[in-house]
């Protein structure tokens, strides 16, 4: 059973550019949330997508911008990248509020 | 963001030794959730627990969930070497089918030298 999968792994943007990240959530959950995990921080939430709806919002200006598709799987955008904007990102899976799964998330360097 | 307060933020293990560690908030949550994180990786669940005072363990991993519904602590029986990593407590409400999780910075152990 293939739990929450992100991809890229890793990527490298300039200041200025656009990045999407993906994530295919557990099999069984129909809900999906974005973190950005800043080094030696704990996660913060970005939003939460349910039934292809942003569902819940952190406190994340608008350049950071999400989709879910009708398979649950889920993209993030990032536009008009910062420096402060590099930091693991990490993906969890959920139905219900139960059985939070997180991927192993995506190392963003912006340069 | 908001953050739980979790502390130690740092401590060393000697294999064999017990070690404790606490999460407290200003909010009460309905879920309390501890997961490690191993570099590199994304943080793996070890415990879940869904009501005040229930006292659930994994192995030699003993969570609590307190009664004021404030606060949890996460005790490790035995450490052994593979228990180094970063273990994160996490908040949740969920209800309405919205919910996200609000996580403390974080205790990381290491091995003593």
């Amino acid at each position: 059973d293939a739990g929450v999968t992100q991809s890229p792994t890793h990527l490298i943007k300039t200041r200025g550019q656009q990045v999407t990240l993906r994530c295919s959530p557990k099999s069984g959950h129909d809900t999906v949330s974005w973190y950005q995990q800043a080094l030696g921080q704990g996660p913060q939430f970005i939003f939460q997508y349910y039934e292809e709806e942003e569902r819940q919002r952190g406190n994340f200006p608008d350049r950071f911008s999400g989709h879910q598709f009708p398979n649950y799987s889920s993209e993030l955008n990032v536009n008009a990248l910062l420096l402060g904007d590099s930091a693991l990102y990490l993906c969890a899976s959920s139905s219900r509020g139960l059985g939070y799964t997180f991927g192993s998330g995506t190392r963003l360097t912006v340069v | 963001g908001q953050q739980l307060n979790q502390s130690p933020q740092s401590m060393f293990i000697q294999e064999g030794e017990d070690v404790s560690m606490n999460c407290t908030s200003s909010s009460i949550f309905n879920t309390w959730l501890w997961y490690k994180q191993d570099p590199g990786e994304g943080p793996v669940l070890l415990i879940a627990l869904y009501k005040a005072g229930e006292l659930t363990s994994n192995g030699r991993l003993t969570a609590q969930f307190g009664i004021t519904r404030k606060d949890s602590f996460l005790n490790i029986s035995a450490s052994i070497p593979s228990d180094v990593g970063i273990y994160f407590c996490a908040g949740l409400n969920y209800g309405g089918s919205q919910g996200n999780l609000i996580f403390g910075k974080g205790t990381k152990l290491s091995v003593k030298p």
